[in-house]
């Protein structure tokens, strides 16, 4: 059964700091998301990994994917307020079928401080 | 990102009765999935639906839950008697292919009392 695991479970940072999220997951998979929760929220889409090596960047957020190694991170330079939230990462199961699935990590409450 | 719509967005209950949450997604969506999440803790697969019949289901989703796509718009989640432990966020998660950007509808809030 699929293991999707994240580290740090909580990570309070200062505003202006930078810090990495971290995503292992326990068998193959060719696509990983990241997604945000605001509290009573629904999940926020912020970036879909398609591929080994997969870089993507949307303002103070980058998401990488190694799928060889099998982990997955979300890196967050600058941090702001505005950032603070539940980070998920969710790994596709079954990609290509109809039976495909999302497997959730635990989640990474962030929370940013003036 | 594709509108979704989920009714209601909250709902309390007593134990043991039946509760139906409803997702209605636009037209064009072929694959259709329910995922719950406990307060405080993670997302969680419950069924996935495809072509009018169940393509997969997970362990949560035992007897008490169906689900089903009556008029070929609303697609619904049933609870036949419901337990406390089934207070939870309920998220319908349409797509309209498999590679298809998963993205999530806003929620069913329930809560068993």
């Amino acid at each position: 059964e699929l293991k999707v695991e994240q580290n740090p479970l909580f990570l309070s940072m200062q505003e202006g700091k930078n810090y990495t999220i971290y995503c292992n997951y326990s068998t193959t998979s060719d696509r990983l998301y990241w997604y945000r929760q605001d509290p009573g929220k629904s999940l926020e889409s912020l970036f879909v990994l398609l591929s080994n090596g997969a870089v993507k960047q949307e303002g103070r957020l980058m998401a990488s994917l190694d799928t060889k190694a099998r982990l997955s991170t979300l890196h967050i330079t600058a941090a702001v307020h505005d950032l603070s939230a539940t980070y998920f990462c969710a790994v596709d199961m079954n990609y290509g079928g109809a039976t495909n699935k999302l497997i959730f990590g635990t989640g990474t409450l962030l929370a940013v401080q003036p | 990102e594709p509108e979704v719509t989920q009714t209601p967005s909250h709902q309390v209950t007593q134990m043991g009765q039946e509760v139906i949450l409803r997702c209605v997604p636009i037209s064009n969506h072929l694959y259709f999935y329910w995922y719950r999440q406990i307060l405080g803790q993670k997302v969680e697969f419950l069924v996935s639906f495809y072509n009018n019949e169940i393509s997969e289901k997970s362990e949560i989703f035992d007897d008490q839950f169906s689900v089903e796509r009556p008029d070929g718009s609303n697609f619904t989640l049933k609870i036949r008697s419901t337990k406390l432990e089934d207070s939870a966020m309920y998220f319908c998660a349409p797509r309209r292919d498999y590679t298809d950007t998963q993205y999530f509808g806003p929620g069913t809030r329930l809560t068993v009392l």
